[in-house]
């Protein structure tokens, strides 16, 4: 069964600074897709970046970008430039086809003015 | 507007009491999916359907019920409700079967159970 780990419950960083969450998963698949998912105060669940398994090369989305080492099953994600309005839960998710979507417990990400 | 609506968004009820909470989404996606969070649990997927008619169990099924008669809908029926189901509710969807499509979620339904 596949399993996401995010072992960082929260952390905190500088207005401006880059901080970086991490999250480990297992399984036995060789293709699969990695997501993160933001989660604000409001609730509401944002998709901030996503990360195909065949794919060598990191994704980026503006701010964010992913350290993506299959052989080490490690996902993690790096915001630059941190802004008060990515104070949030962030929460990593795997996904394979058909089948069921697994999430991590999820890290609160603190922005300090 | 491309959504996915859930209703109610707030619920108390009580031990035993039928309830069923509704998602509805206007993509024609053919993939939905209902998940509870609860702190430091992350979010965990209850059931998911491909497409109408077809379902399957995800983490903690225990206690709720699926169905996909339309393809805009899916419902999660709680047939006797318990203290321990007292959750953060969000159902989602996505376009097809195809693992890089998002899922996007609904609003979310806080529901009490006494």
């Amino acid at each position: 069964a596949q399993t996401v780990t995010q072992s960082q419950p929260e952390m905190s960083v500088q207005e401006a600074e880059t901080v970086t969450l991490s999250c480990t998963y297992d399984t036995s698949e060789s293709d699969y897709y990695l997501f993160w998912y933001k989660q604000p105060p409001s609730r509401q669940m944002i998709l901030v970046i996503r990360q195909e398994a065949y794919k060598q090369q990191n994704a980026t989305e503006n701010r964010f970008s992913v350290n993506f080492q299959k052989a080490a099953k490690s996902f993690s994600l790096k915001i630059s430039d941190s802004q008060l309005g990515d104070a949030a839960m962030y929460f990593c998710a795997y996904r394979r086809g058909y089948q069921k979507v697994t999430f991590g417990t999820g890290t609160k990400l603190q922005v300090i003015p | 507007e491309a959504q996915v609506t859930q209703n109610p968004r707030y619920l108390i009820t009580v031990t035993g009491k039928k309830l069923t909470v509704t998602c509805s989404q206007n993509m024609n996606h053919e993939y939905m999916s209902w998940y509870r969070q609860d702190p430091g649990l992350g979010l965990r997927q209850i059931y998911y359907s491909m497409n109408v008619e077809v379902t399957d169990k995800g983490d903690v099924p225990e206690g709720y019920k699926v169905s996909r008669k339309e393809k805009r809908n899916f419902p999660l029926i709680l047939e006797s409700p318990s203290p321990n189901q007292t959750s953060l509710y969000f159902c989602a969807s996505s376009r097809d079967r195809y693992s890089y499509n998002e899922q996007f979620f609904g609003p979310g339904t806080r529901l009490t159970v006494l």
